[in-house]
């Protein structure tokens, strides 16, 4: 079963817009990871945020993660043409430190437009 | 760095007939793992593998054979393809496998059982 869910499903934006994409969790987690899948090609690591932690930037990209809530939210800034994607939150459970338990959410298509 | 590499890319099957699914990683790392992505239901892990000779079941592992005799190479073996294994295929790796640690994935095998 799926572990993390992405909110929305579906995002179009203007270019230059702020892309903002939610994930909600059930259990306790070690960590949060980001990962971004351009059309046909792999998954890329963005970011990941551990449980301690609230808020975490690179680059153009914002991570906050609310325990209490049980959800992460993913902010692109000023986006470009490029950002088009598909955007996966994956969460390791705090059973086990191993990546043996990093669960993938079904992902957020990201569209933006020139 | 060639990274995480698959092949083939592209593969037909018959009902009945087996492959295997070749990864192949030249990062030295000890985890590596596999995927399957399908329409609308995310990455669900299938087997992963924490070292050489070392391999456990993930979510989804019937229907799927693993081994990993060295550190380098992770195949998957499908002994009886099933239509229900039409999917895209993704292997993953990090260097030691805990859960503070991003996955490298690799492009993906895209397979279809008719």
């Amino acid at each position: 079963s799926q572990q993390g869910e992405e909110d929305p499903q579906a995002l179009s934006i203007q270019e230059g817009e702020n892309a903002t994409m939610n994930c909600s969790y059930k259990t306790s987690i070690n960590n949060l990871q980001w990962y971004r899948q351009n059309s046909g090609r792999g998954l890329v690591h963005l970011i990941l945020i551990r449980s301690n932690e609230r808020e975490k930037h690179s680059g153009r990209l914002r991570v906050t993660l609310d325990t209490s809530k049980k959800s992460s939210s993913l902010l692109i800034t000023a986006s470009r043409a490029a950002d088009t994607a598909s955007y996966f939150c994956a969460t390791a459970r705090t059973s086990t430190g191993a990546n043996s338990k990093l669960t993938f959410g079904k992902g957020i298509t990201l569209s933006v437009r020139p | 760095n060639a990274g995480v590499t698959q092949t083939p890319k592209f593969q037909v099957l018959k009902t009945g007939q087996s492959m295997t699914l070749q990864c192949a990683q030249d990062m030295n790392h000890e985890y590596m793992s596999w995927y399957r992505q399908d329409p609308g239901m995310g990455l669900r892990l299938i087997h992963y593998s924490v070292g050489a000779g070392i391999t456990d079941q993930g979510e989804v592992p019937n229907g799927y054979n693993v081994s990993r005799s060295t550190t380098e190479d992770f195949p998957l073996r499908l002994l009886s393809a099933a239509p229900s294994q039409t999917s895209v295929y993704f292997c993953a790796s990090s260097p030691t496998g805990w859960s503070n640690e991003k996955l490298f994935f690799g492009s993906g095998t895209q397979l279809s059982v008719l």
